[in-house]
């Protein structure tokens, strides 16, 4: 069956360090993945897009890698701050012009 | 631009209980989705549309109308509300093509007694 997993339901990270979240898929062949932010209470924010022969994108503080071999996909936030707090969706497209199905999100809490 | 604007926020329902979840979106996007939010089960879309006239299913449409007579709005209908689908709702829209990001509504919250 087809499959997006974030592994991590939760994540604590001291402010600072690195925050590596994760997301994985089964039995799709996605041209791009999405990662979007979201904040108690409101909808979710997009954040990035990398597409499937993108290696690597970046955009300030955050890092987003793509490996279709492995079937994943690492988000990076560097320097974490508390503001960093949220839920972090990853997302992809099936199929061409088919709509997003998203990963249940890895709750970051970022720890002062 | 405002973006994605639903309405109401939040609602109260009795069972059996009908109501429409408005949606209006003013960036002329094509495409626009329901979606629904439960805990632990992530981001779940009920119907989409790629443009006027044109709506189809998503992963759970059981209990749930569409209609898109325009490119702005896309009103979602709860024809007999039962608890089960007590959830967050977020409205989305994107330009046509793929490849590109959505932008969500702010969301509105429902409970069925």
């Amino acid at each position: 069956s087809q499959k997006i997993e974030q592994n991590s339901e939760a994540l604590n990270i001291q402010e600072g360090k690195t925050a590596t979240l994760t997301c994985n898929y089964t039995n799709y062949s996605p041209a791009y993945l999405q990662w979007y932010r979201q904040d108690p209470g409101r909808g979710p924010v997009f954040l990035l897009l990398i597409r499937e022969n993108e290696k690597e994108k970046r955009k300030e503080r955050l890092k987003v890698t793509f490996d279709t071999t492995l079937k994943q996909s690492l988000f990076h936030i560097t320097a974490s701050q508390p503001a960093d707090s949220a839920t972090y969706l990853c997302a992809l497209e099936p199929s061409g012009n088919t709509p997003l199905v998203f990963g249940k999100g890895t709750r970051l809490s970022v720890i002062a | 631009n405002a973006g994605v604007t639903q309405t109401p926020k939040f609602q109260v329902l009795k069972t059996g209980q009908s109501m429409t979840l408005q949606c209006a979106q003013d960036m002329n996007h094509e495409y626009m989705s329901w979606y629904r939010q439960d805990p632990g089960m992530g981001l779940r879309l009920i119907h989409y549309s790629v443009g006027a006239g044109i709506t189809d299913q998503g992963e759970v449409p059981n209990g749930y109308n569409v209609s898109r007579s325009t490119t702005e709005d896309f009103p979602l209908r709860l024809l007999s509300a039962a608890p089960s689908q007590t959830s967050v709702y977020f409205c989305a829209s994107r330009d046509p093509g793929g490849n590109e990001k959505l932008f969500f509504g702010s969301g509105t919250q429902l409970s069925v007694l």
